[in-house]
């Protein structure tokens, strides 16, 4: 059973669309982080929230914890296709670093 | 500041040899941290070093292991290898354990 499941698994869209994709977990996390990994490359780390109900905004990516601090969600308005990639969520329980499955999006020009 | 260096970035080998990587961390970082990533799995924890010491270690055969050297640098060994161990290992340092990680690009590792 994998700690963290993501929704969608995968995901693509046209140019200028908005999507929302999502963290779900059991477990309460004093953390969590998305990371974006594009083709050939190692995940890059996004933003990491650490306040139930937060909210940070990266340019147009928006990322929000849950009250419980259980789940999370990223939102994009007007996908680009540079936004195409891996997005991973992950958590760190004591010494290990658990990741979500991942939802690979890709945004058609 | 360099990033986190893996090398190589792509290794074909055969079945039953045994393959070293390599990772060389971002200066000044103590926790270097390895990854398996394969389509099915998903990014899967292999083991992570702290001060040359391993503080945990991932749910993975004993045909997994690695080491970290004085100067951060670190080395993950596959012995006796099988064609499910074809994926790309990902390396990431931290500043210390609970920072974010930082990854390299990744070794391609096909077992034929």
């Amino acid at each position: 059973t994998q700690l963290l499941e993501q929704s969608p698994q995968f995901l693509s869209i046209q140019e200028g669309e908005n999507l929302t994709v999502y963290c779900n977990s059991s477990s309460v996390f004093s953390s969590l982080q998305w990371y974006r990994q594009e083709p050939g490359e190692g995940p890059v780390l996004l933003v990491t929230v650490v306040t139930g109900g937060e909210v940070k905004k990266l340019k147009r990516l928006t990322f929000q914890f849950g009250d419980a601090r259980k789940d999370s969600s990223l939102h994009i308005t007007a996908a680009q296709p540079g936004d195409t990639g891996l997005y991973l969520c992950g958590v760190r329980v004591g010494n290990q670093f658990y990741f979500g499955t991942g939802t690979s999006l890709t945004v058609i020009p | 500041k360099a990033g986190v260096t893996q090398t190589p970035r792509y290794l074909i080998k055969t079945r039953g040899q045994q393959v070293t990587l390599s990772c060389s961390p971002i200066s000044g970082h103590r926790s270097v941290s390895w990854y398996q990533q394969t389509p099915g799995q998903g990014l899967q924890f292999l083991f992570e070093y702290f001060s040359e010491t391993q503080r945990n270690k991932g749910n993975f055969p004993g045909r997994f292991s690695g080491r970290q050297f004085s100067n951060s640098r670190s080395e993950m060994n596959v012995s006796t290898l099988e064609l499910g161990d074809s994926a790309l290992y990902l390396c990431a340092s931290s500043l210390i354990g609970d920072s974010p990680l930082h990854f390299g690009n990744g070794t391609r590792l096909t077992v034929t």
